[in-house]
Parts: structure tokens; sequence; C-alpha cells
């Protein structure tokens, strides 16, 4: 089956620790992006990746790294410098031919205690 | 930077009733793109729009690209309990490849 897998589904965490989500997509897609989702919000763009071994900022990137190091996978870590890191992560890919369209993993709700 | 309003914030209807809502954009778009997020999964997919005047069909969910290219409009018909969740309607970010999303609609349908 193709598509976007994020793991884990949930996951906790103490204050001031270091989290790193995982995305995965077999999809053969080349851009690859990290939103967060808090209550009653929209998504907001945390960093994107159009090519394997390059990636940029979004609109909240303070706070968060991530890497490309292969094209399938896309982790993002949540560090300890993230001011308010309990959200609902959200992981999307999209291929050169799909124009806009973006297509999103399951999520990640991550609580940091 | 580009802003997408998107009413109503929320919609509380009765099983078998139509629903609409509607997304305005501050600039103009060359796509328009709806999602559906069931409650603590990731949004899907339902309708993409890439032509003004554009009316395109999923099933029961109509939706359609304004003339003015400034809007877009999503319609459910004879919606049921499985329509629950919150619509987003999307468009082209500030830069190549990147989506801009409007704040959703939250819909709730009472049996």
């Amino acid at each position: 089956d193709g598509g976007i897998t994020q793991s884990p589904k949930y996951l906790f965490r103490k204050e001031g620790q270091n989290v790193t989500l995982s995305c995965e997509q077999n999809l053969n897609h080349d851009a690859m992006y990290w939103y967060r989702q808090d209550p009653g919000q929209g998504l907001r763009l945390i960093y994107y990746s159009q090519i394997v071994n390059d990636f940029q900022k979004g609109d909240i990137a303070e706070g968060y790294s991530v890497s490309r190091e292969k094209k399938e996978s896309f982790p993002l870590t949540v560090t300890s410098a993230q001011k308010n890191p309990t959200a609902f992560y959200l992981c999307a890919s999209r291929g050169l031919a799909d124009y806009n369209e973006q297509f999103f993993g399951p999520g990640t709700r991550l609580t940091v205690l | 930077g580009q802003q997408l309003n998107q009413s109503p914030q929320s919609m509380f209807i009765q099983e078998g009733e139509d629903v609409s809502m509607n997304c305005t954009s501050s600039s103009i778009f060359n796509t328009w793109l709806w999602y559906k997020q069931d409650p603590g999964e990731g949004p899907v997919l339902l309708i993409a729009l890439y032509k003004a005047g554009e009316l395109t069909s999923n099933g029961r969910l109509t939706a359609q690209f304004g003339i003015t290219r400034k809007d877009s409009f999503l319609n459910i018909s004879a919606s049921i309990p499985s329509d629950v969740g919150i619509y987003f309607c999307a468009g082209p970010g500030t830069s190549y490849g990147k989506l801009t999303f409007g704040q959703g609609t939250i819909l709730t349908v009472h049996p």
C-alpha cells in the first residue's frame, strides 16, 4: 500500500527533553512538509523540503529541527527550546506531478508533561 | 502575506440537511483545494480546482472555483453523520510548493 506513515500516534515526553517524530512515505514524492495544529486553529507550516539534503524554514520553525537524508523520510525533532510543544503534528508530501496537492499522514499527538 | 478567510467557523445541522461553506482570499489564486479532517486524523483531499468557474463534484460534495479567482465554495448535500469533521480550504502559498490554509469549518451533524 502506498501512503504516508507517522509514528507513534501518541507520544508523551517530559519537559526539557528533545523528541523526534517519524514521517515515512513510499509514494516517491519529492517534497515533504511538517505542520503543527493546535485546537481550533488551522495548519501552520514548520519546515518543508523540496528535495533530498535540502529544507527550508516555514512560518514557525523556532524550536524545531529536521533532516532529509533520504527521499522517503523527513523526521522532525522537537527541541527543548520549543516553548509550547504540546500539539498535533502532521506530515505531508507532494509529488512533482501533483501540482499543489499535498497528501497527509495520520498525525502524531505530542504531549509534554 | 496571503490570507484565507473561511466561513462559517462552525455549523450544527440535522442529518439530511445541505451544507454550504466558503473561502475567500486576499489575492488571486490559480488553485483551490478542499480537505476534510476526521477527529484525530490527518486531512484528506476531497476536491482540487484549477480553473476559474470550474464546478467539480465528488459524490455528495460539490466545489466551485469562483469567477473572481479570490473565492471558492464547498457544498455538501443530504448530510450524514460521517460528514462530521473539520473542512479546510487551501490555496498556493507565498512560494512554490507551499500551501496556505483556511482556519477550517467545524461541521457537526445531529442524527
